[in-house]
């Protein structure tokens, strides 16, 4: 079975443009979670989305969104970029929440 | 606030020597604490998850303990092919509206020295 797919693989945008980094979950999975991985530091949680609805949010300013579609992919978009959103972009999929979260190899997002 | 603290932040062993690598937590209510590995370029990769203080799973040359304040990763003879970054999270009880989301540690960087 084909695990959490993510695209692009890699990214190079400037200051102030505006991103969209894709997922599809493993097949099954209804819960999507986002993360970004700064070179050297723990993935920090930004969203969660279950079932089309979003469940939670970390710590991120409103320029972070995202979105789920019916058929359980997710879409994580990023707007007026700083050259402080560089980082790997994580996504992670799982059944329910008694389930582990499975990520996949992330988007490298650099910002010039 | 939930907190995770991986100790040490690097390791170098040489192949078939033991150790321990530590997680300490601070969580509201623990529902599951989580070991993932993560190779250079890739995602972390799932190992194991512990619920409850006492709880103790296997994989190969690595174990998992978890007590109430921390967790213990153990590599029993590790080879050149456990080289990589081992990840510990949390995740709680109530996130607050339902979220299931992960806290994690910066994790442990291990080099296994042929």
């Amino acid at each position: 079975d084909a695990g959490v797919t993510q695209s692009p693989t890699h990214l190079i945008k400037t200051r102030g443009q505006h991103v969209t980094l894709r997922c599809s979950p493993i097949s099954g999975h209804k819960s999507v979670s986002w993360y970004q991985q700064v070179l050297g530091q723990g993935p920090q949680f930004i969203f969660q989305y279950y079932e089309k609805e979003e469940r939670g949010r970390g710590n991120f300013p409103d320029r972070f969104s995202a979105r789920q579609f019916p058929n359980y992919s997710s879409e994580l978009n990023v707007n007026a970029l700083l050259l402080g959103d560089s980082a790997l972009y994580l996504c992670a999929s799982s059944g329910n929440s008694n389930q582990p979260q499975h990520f996949g190899d992330g988007t490298r997002l650099s910002i010039l | 606030e939930d907190q995770v603290t991986q100790s040490p932040e690097a390791l170098r062993l040489q192949e078939g020597e033991s150790s321990s690598l530590n997680c300490s937590y601070t969580v509201s209510g623990l529902r599951g604490l989580f070991w993932y590995r993560q190779d250079p370029g890739k995602g972390p990769e799932f190992l194991f998850t512990l619920y409850s203080a006492g709880e103790e799973k296997e994989k190969e040359r690595l174990k998992a303990t978890l007590t109430k304040k921390e967790s213990f990763l153990h590599i029993t003879a590790p080879k050149p092919e456990d080289s990589a970054t081992y990840l510990c999270a949390v995740q709680a009880l109530d996130s607050g509206g339902g979220a299931d989301g992960l806290t994690f540690g910066k994790g442990t960087h291990l080099i296994i020295q042929p």
